[in-house]
């Protein structure tokens, strides 16, 4: 079936650095798209959402970029910090249901001090 | 704490025994979702309440599950006969309902489920 994506299971950067978090999707119809954050131990924490209609959406120091025609979003944290060490997943909303998202596998992002 | 609390945070439980867990939304928030999320996995929709009503169901739900939110506040989601397939993180969320399907979910820390 259709599924939420990503192409980099780990992703490891030093301290300052940016990093660029990846996720494909095959769904077309979806509509609206967020990032969460999950620590250890923890529920997915939201961190930013976007709707099919926007191309780019920023909130501090994160950044979301959909592009709808290769089905690409991606997420951008700035001066990455050993703080946003935790696994990542993009969610899509297929537009069908409330509340009803579809979860990608997750990247793991490793700051190193 | 006016976040998502669930209860128990931990679980675990011998093959065929039934379970109960809680979930408290925040208090404004009259949407309700459960997820199961697997070791290394997204979390996966489970059902949603809107709220005392049970809108939708999974057909990862099955007729072993069932979930309550009788008076539209806290809910709580029983298994019977416990499987070790069963094993998981059991993740509650709620949503303040708009008018759009663009909401926001806001989760708990989930009750890790350990069926021996």
């Amino acid at each position: 079936g259709e599924s939420v994506g990503l192409h980099l299971p780990t992703l490891s950067v030093q301290e300052g650095d940016n990093s660029i978090i990846n996720c494909a999707y095959s769904n077309s119809a979806s509509d609206y798209f967020i990032w969460y954050k999950q620590e250890s131990g923890k529920g997915p924490q939201f961190i930013i959402d976007i709707r099919s209609n926007m191309d780019k959406r920023q909130g501090q120091r994160v950044t979301v970029l959909l592009n709808k025609t290769v089905k690409h979003l991606s997420l951008q944290i700035a001066a990455t910090q050993p703080g946003d060490s935790a696994v990542y997943f993009c969610a899509e909303n297929l537009g069908t249901s409330y509340g009803k998202l579809t979860f990608g596998q997750g990247t793991i992002l490793t700051v190193h001090p | 704490d006016t976040g998502v609390s669930q209860d128990p945070r931990h679980k675990i439980t011998k093959r065929g025994q039934n379970v109960t867990f809680r979930c408290d939304p925040i208090s404004e928030h009259n949407r309700l979702y459960w997820y199961r999320q697997t070791l290394g996995q997204g979390p996966e929709f489970l059902t949603y309440f809107q709220n005392e009503a049970q809108l939708e169901k999974s057909r990862l739900l099955s007729d072993r599950f069932s979930a309550e939110r009788p008076k539209g506040s806290f809910s709580t989601l029983e298994i019977q006969r416990t499987e070790q397939g069963d094993s998981a993180m059991y993740l509650c969320a709620s949503s303040f309902g708009q008018a759009t399907l663009n909401e926001k979910l806001f989760f708990g820390s989930g009750t890790q489920l350990s069926v021996l």
